[in-house]
C-alpha cells in the first residue's frame, strides 16, 4: 500500500517552455500533497503544500507564479514549471499524506533538464 | 528551532557491521520522527518511524533509538549489507494538519565487502 507515482520520470525541455509534472496517490486518498526540490547531494527542500480543492501554500522564496500547483482531486496533484530556465533544472519530488496526517509517502521523482 | 541536525555526513561500514546515524532536534513540539532511505535517482522511501512515547523501535535489521530528554534519535542498521548503501535522511514533524517534515541533511552510507 501507500504508493505514489510521478509522471514523467524525466523531461528535457527548451528554455522558455512550460513543463507539467503529475503526482498521483495510487491506493489511498491524499488529503495533503507536498512538492519538494532536491539538488545533487543535498537534502529535500519543501516548495509548497497543497490540500485538495484549495490553493497551495508556498514556502518562503518559492515563486508561486513560476511553480503552479493544482490539487484537483484526492489522488492527483500537478506542478507546472512555467517559462522554465536552466536554473530550474533539478529533481522534483512529490509526497502524499492520507487523512491520518502523519506519514508522507514519496513519489519516485522527476528529473527536469532545461536547455 | 526548526532544524534537525544529522551526523555523520558520510559513513563507510564493512559488510556485517553496524551503521549508526544520529540526529538531534530543538523543537519540543515534534512528535513524529521518520527515517527515509534514498537511492540515487529515486524518491525517498519510508524506512521506519517512531513517536516520543517509546524509546526504541525495531523492524528487521533497522532500529530507532529515541532519547526524549536529550532530544536525540538515531538509526542503527545491524548486519549492514552492500544493498543498504544509500543516503539516509532523518526527519521530524508535528503531526496534525499540514504536518511538514523537517529533514536532516542526510548521511551517505557505503557498505563495503
Amino acid at each position: 500500500g501507500a504508493v505514489v507515482s510521478q509522471h514523467p520520470s524525466w523531461v528535457i525541455c527548451k528554455s522558455g517552455t512550460s513543463v507539467k509534472i503529475e503526482c498521483r496517490s495510487l491506493d489511498f486518498q491524499a488529503t495533503t500533497m507536498f512538492w519538494y526540490r532536491q539538488f545533487p547531494k543535498q537534502s529535500l527542500m519543501l516548495m509548497a503544500t497543497s490540500n485538495e480543492g484549495s490553493k497551495a501554500t508556498y514556502e518562503q522564496g518559492v515563486e508561486k507564479d513560476k511553480f503552479l500547483i493544482n490539487h484537483a482531486s484526492l489522488t492527483l496533484s500537478t506542478l507546472t514549471v512555467t517559462s522554465a530556465h536552466p536554473e530550474d533544472s533539478s529533481f522534483y519530488i512529490c509526497s502524499a499524506m492520507g487523512h491520518l496526517q502523519e506519514t508522507q509517502y514519496f513519489g519516485p521523482g522527476t528529473r527536469l533538464l532545461v536547455l | 528551532q526548526q532544524q534537525v541536525k544529522q551526523s555523520p555526513q558520510s559513513l563507510i561500514v564493512q559488510k556485517g557491521g553496524i551503521s549508526i546515524i544520529n540526529c538531534a532536534y530543538e523543537n519540543t513540539a515534534f512528535d513524529y520522527f521518520p527515517w527515509y532511505q534514498q537511492f540515487p535517482g529515486k524518491g525517498p522511501a519510508l524506512l521506519i518511524a517512531i513517536r516520543p512515547d517509546v524509546s526504541e523501535k525495531k523492524e528487521g535489521r533497522f532500529t530507532i533509538s529515541f532519547n526524549k530528554s536529550a532530544k536525540q534519535f538515531s538509526l542503527h542498521i545491524m548486519d549492514s549489507q552492500p544493498g543498504d548503501s544509500a543516503t539516509y535522511f532523518c526527519a521530524a514533524a508535528t503531526t496534525g494538519t499540514a504536518s511538514k517534515l523537517t529533514f536532516g541533511t542526510g548521511t551517505r552510507l557505503q557498505v563495503t565487502l
